[in-house]
């Protein structure tokens, strides 16, 4: 049973333009969530992240956005930039569970292809 | 500040044998989780350990096992290899449970 989803296991869009990651959730219980973005052969980064308290949550380029009753979240770059292109993989855990379930459930992840 | 760090990068075995990977977190870091990156199945929790206990587990069979030192490093073992077992090993470290996590490169293990 996959509790995150990444349905879009790819993406290409312009340089310039705007990028848009979605992902969707089951686990009512999941109440924080993050991006992560992997290169070849390196570990995944982490990008930004969003609690449940907030819909919108901005770093320069990148903004998630979270739709709580829905249960889907979205990662908007924009201007997308060649550099952008890797796997981007979103994840989501329970803060709220004592310390027994402090582990991060990932997403399938997107491959972002960025075209110059 | 050094990143987290693992070793071997690369690990090749036959099935059967066993393996030990290591890790060692960021500097303060007392959190470490693991988990296997496969083309088809995305990123996979597998433990965390916090303060020399595992506090959590996932869905692996227990031929995957781990530990933590009092540094806070940590390995990971998995007993009778199968070829199913390759995959991206990854490590993540963070400050304390629920931080957010900060990911070694991994150690690629390629099961013959």
């Amino acid at each position: 049973d996959q509790q995150v989803k990444q349905n879009s296991p790819s993406l290409s869009v312009q340089e310039g333009r705007i990028s848009i990651l979605n992902c969707d959730y089951t686990n009512s219980m999941f109440d924080y969530f993050l991006w992560y973005k992997k290169y070849p052969a390196e570990g995944p980064t982490f990008l930004i992240s969003i609690s449940s308290i907030k819909d919108k949550n901005e770093d320069g380029r990148f903004t998630v956005f979270l739709n709580k009753s829905a249960k889907h979240l979205s990662l908007h770059i924009v201007p997308s930039q060649p550099g952008d292109s890797a796997v981007y993989f979103c994840a989501a855990m329970s803060s709220n569970s004592g310390g027994s379930n402090y582990k991060l459930t990932f997403g399938k992840g997107t491959l972002l292809t960025v075209n110059p | 500040k050094a990143g987290v760090t693992q070793t071997p990068r690369y690990l090749i075995k036959t099935r059967g044998q066993q393996v030990t990977l290591s890790c060692s977190p960021i500097s303060g870091h007392r959190s470490v989780s693991w988990y296997q990156q496969t083309p088809g199945q995305g990123l996979q929790f597998l433990f965390e350990y916090f303060s020399e206990t595992q506090r959590n587990k996932g869905n692996f069979p227990g031929r995957f096992s781990g530990r933590q030192f009092s540094n806070s490093r940590s390995e990971m073992n998995v007993s009778t290899l199968e070829l199913g077992d390759s995959a991206l090993y990854l490590c993540a470290s963070s400050f304390l449970q629920g931080n957010e996590q900060f990911f070694g490169p991994g150690t690629r293990l390629t099961v013959l």
